[in-house]
């Protein structure tokens, strides 16, 4: 099972800040097949990004996806007030499918 | 629109068992994999099982291997799990997806609660 560690655990930036998050997997994630979600409280999660660096259907350029093999970023370039969420990594590279614990990115 | 709606949670005790549905509409159901993802209280969310378009291939994680058996009905557009021998472990929010690992939507979800 490939293991995906997520970092900052926590992330407090202000609106108009630029925020990066890490996901990181035990092993190579074939095929850059790793997505994002964002978690609001008491919603289900929306599709981000897939493989790797494609945006899903409407989502604002402010989101982009980066990385291969192991590493992989999401990059938001400047935070507006309904991006503070939890952030979750998912790899897809195996026929077991597995998420990172995810990245909470509260306001500053 | 796209929609997916999750039933069939609820409270059982340890040892049993319960169905969940999800109904699709707003897509062709039949041309879709699809999933189930679960998320226990406070925690992250944890992929449980997924079916081809025809029923044809199905994937589970392992810790529910054995007990869950995850269904489709193409003329109805919907999508099922059916969850014997639960555990205290397996409480948590139900969420179906369309598509086989990333999920481009996502159900509101239906709670399941394991306890005595």
């Amino acid at each position: 099972e490939i293991v995906l560690t997520q970092s900052p655990g926590t992330l407090s930036l202000s609106p108009g800040e630029r925020a990066t998050l890490s996901c990181r997997a035990s092993q190579s994630v074939s095929s850059s097949y790793l997505a994002w979600y964002q978690q609001k409280p008491g919603q289900a999660p929306r599709l981000l990004i897939y493989g790797a660096s494609s945006r899903a259907t409407g989502i604002p350029d402010r989101f982009s996806g980066s990385g291969s093999g192991t590493d992989f970023t999401l990059t938001i370039s400047r935070l507006e007030p309904e991006d503070f969420a939890v952030y979750y990594c998912q790899q897809y590279g195996s026929s077991r499918s597995t998420f990172g614990q995810g990245t909470k990115l509260e306001i500053k | 629109e796209v929609q997916l709606v999750e039933s069939g949670g609820g409270l059982v005790q340890p040892g049993g068992s319960l169905r969940l549905s999800c109904a699709a509409s707003g897509f062709t159901f039949s041309s879709y994999w699809m999933s189930w993802v679960r998320q226990a209280p406070g925690k992250g969310l944890e992929w449980v099982a997924n079916i081809k378009q025809d029923g044809s291939e199905k994937y589970y994680v392992d810790s529910v291997k054995g007990r869950f058996t995850i269904s489709r009905d193409n003329a109805k557009n919907s999508l099922y799990l059916q969850m014997n021998s639960l555990r205290a472990e397996d409480t948590a929010v139900y969420y179906c997806a369309r598509g086989a690992y990333v999920g481009d939507y996502w159900g509101q979800g239906t709670l399941v609660t394991v306890s005595s």
